[in-house]
């Protein structure tokens, strides 16, 4: 099984700051990871797909980057609306995994 | 566009069963892989389970041990998760979500969640 170990676990954000998280694999899963955010009470929403692809609909502050074992997800300009978590996932084999999450919150 | 309505969720007695539903409308249901994942009360989410477009590959989370099946009815665009022996560990949110393909990938879209909480 792959195991995404996603870092921070949290993180609290002044809007207008820039937000990094990183997802690291357990083994390389060439650009086979995705992103979604997940408001409370919401189901996930795809952000990112394939490393670095924006899904549609998605503002263009949130981009994504990375191949093989580390990616990074970043919000260049947080708004208050961006308080969620986020969840990075992987498709390269089965059984499909997701990461711990990572909960941000606006200062 | 692309609506998922999940249902058959409730309270249930741990060692029974359920059987959940998501029917599907917005697009062609029929050619798309669809997936089962579920998150636990204040926890990260889980994937439980894929079938494939026509429903003939059904893959599932090692977790589950055999209790759980997929199943599809691409006449009624339905979409199925039988939960059996069912334990407290299993009470959580299950979304079905479309996959981007025909066999699994990622999930594009999902629906809002039918909730299962498994207690005595």
């Amino acid at each position: 099984e792959i195991v995404l170990t996603q870092s921070p676990d949290f993180q609290s954000v002044t809007p207008g700051e820039k937000v990094t998280i990183t997802c690291r694999a357990s083994q390389s899963i060439s650009n086979a990871l995705h992103w979604y955010q997940q408001k409370p009470h919401q189901p996930p929403r795809l952000l990112i797909k394939i490393a670095s692809q924006s899904f549609s609909g998605v503002p263009s502050r949130f981009s994504g980057s990375g191949s093989g074992t580390e990616f990074t997800l970043t919000i260049n300009g947080l708004e208050a609306e961006d308080a969620a978590t986020y969840y990075c996932h992987q498709s390269s084999s089965l059984p499909l995994t997701f990461g711990g999450g990572t909960k941000v919150e606006i200062k | 566009q692309v609506h998922l309505v999940e249902s058959g969720g409730g309270v249930v007695q741990p060692g029974r069963s359920l059987r959940l539903s998501c029917t599907a409308s917005g697009f062609t249901f029929s050619t798309y892989a669809m997936h089962w994942v579920r998150q636990a009360p204040g926890k990260g989410l889980e994937w439980v389970a894929v079938i494939s477009d026509d429903g003939n590959k059904k893959y599932y989370s090692d977790s589950l041990k055999g209790r759980f099946t997929i199943s599809r009815d691409n006449s009624k665009n339905m979409l199925y998760l039988q939960l059996n022996s069912l334990r407290v560990e299993d009470s959580a949110i299950y979304y079905c979500a479309r996959d981007v393909g025909k066999l699994w990938n990622y999930f594009d879209y999902g629906g809002q969640g039918t909730p299962v909480t498994v207690s005595s």
